[in-house]
C-alpha cells in the first residue's frame, strides 16, 4: 500500500528566503507526483504535476524535483513571500485513472 | 482546460437531513470521479471512485448507504450524504480524469465545507 510522507510538518521562514519542502513515498511504481497548494477552508491548487518519465518542473518561483527510484520529491520555492503562506500537499498517482494518495502536508508561514 | 466545478463551495445542515453536492467537468469527459474527504488538520482520503454508469466503489470505512454517489453522465457526479449527523462535517472534494486527455492530471474541485449543526 502507497504511504506518503512529508517533512516537515509545519515552517515558518522570514520573507525573502529560499526552502525546499520534502515528500517521500514507499513504492516508488508511480505514474505521476501533483504538488498542491492549500489555503485554509478552501480547495487545491494544483502548481505543478511531474510525469514518472520526468525529473523536474518549473514554475515561475517553484520548482518541483522528482527522483522516483529512491521515492523523493522536492519542491523548491524561491524567494518566499507572504502570500505563499499556505499547506502545501504531495500526492502521488500510482496508476493512471486512479486516485490520488496525498501525504499529511507541509504548513508554511513567511513572515513579512 | 480540465475544469471541475464544484457546487455549493460551503453548506450548512440540521442534523438528520441530507445534503448533495455537484462535481462537473466543464470542458472535458470525466470518465472517472474520485471523492475526498479531509477532516480538520488531516490530509485528504479517499471515500470513493465512481465511473461513469456504474456503481461506485467505496473505500473500506466508507459507509455505502450513507454516502450516496451517482455518476450518471460523463459530466456529472453527486455526493449526497444522508442522515446528516455532526461527525459528518468536513471538506469533501471531488476530482475528476478522462482516458482521453492525457497530461491535464488529475483536476480538483474546489471543494465544499459541509456543517452539520
Amino acid at each position: 500500500k502507497q504511504e506518503v510522507t512529508q517533512i516537515p510538518a509545519a515552517l515558518s521562514v522570514p520573507e525573502g528566503e529560499n526552502l525546499v519542502l520534502n515528500c517521500s513515498f514507499t513504492d516508488s511504481a508511480i505514474y505521476n507526483l501533483q504538488w498542491f497548494r492549500q489555503d485554509p477552508g478552501k480547495g487545491l491548487t494544483s502548481l505543478l504535476l511531474i510525469q514518472s518519465s520526468q525529473r523536474e518542473q518549473t514554475s515561475g518561483r517553484l520548482n518541483a524535483s522528482l527522483d522516483k527510484s529512491s521515492g523523493r520529491s522536492t519542491l523548491y520555492i524561491a524567494a518566499s513571500q507572504p502570500g505563499d503562506s499556505a499547506t502545501y500537499l504531495c500526492a502521488v498517482n500510482d496508476n493512471y485513472g486512479q486516485n490520488f494518495v496525498f501525504g499529511p502536508g507541509t504548513r508554511l508561514s513567511v513572515l513579512p | 482546460g480540465a475544469v471541475v466545478s464544484q457546487h455549493p463551495s460551503w453548506v450548512i445542515c440540521k442534523s438528520g437531513t441530507s445534503v448533495k453536492i455537484e462535481c462537473r467537468s466543464l470542458d472535458f469527459q470525466a470518465t472517472t470521479m474520485f471523492w475526498y474527504r479531509q477532516f480538520p488538520k488531516q490530509s485528504l482520503m479517499l471515500m470513493a471512485t465512481s465511473n461513469e454508469g456504474s456503481k461506485a466503489t467505496y473505500e473500506q470505512g466508507v459507509e455505502k448507504d450513507k454516502f450516496l454517489i451517482n455518476h450518471a453522465s460523463l459530466t456529472l457526479s453527486t455526493l449526497t450524504v444522508t442522515s446528516a449527523h455532526p461527525e459528518d462535517s468536513s471538506f469533501y472534494i471531488c476530482s475528476a480524469s478522462s482516458n482521453s486527455v492525457i497530461g491535464y492530471g488529475y483536476t480538483f474541485g474546489s471543494g465544499t465545507r459541509l456543517t452539520v449543526v
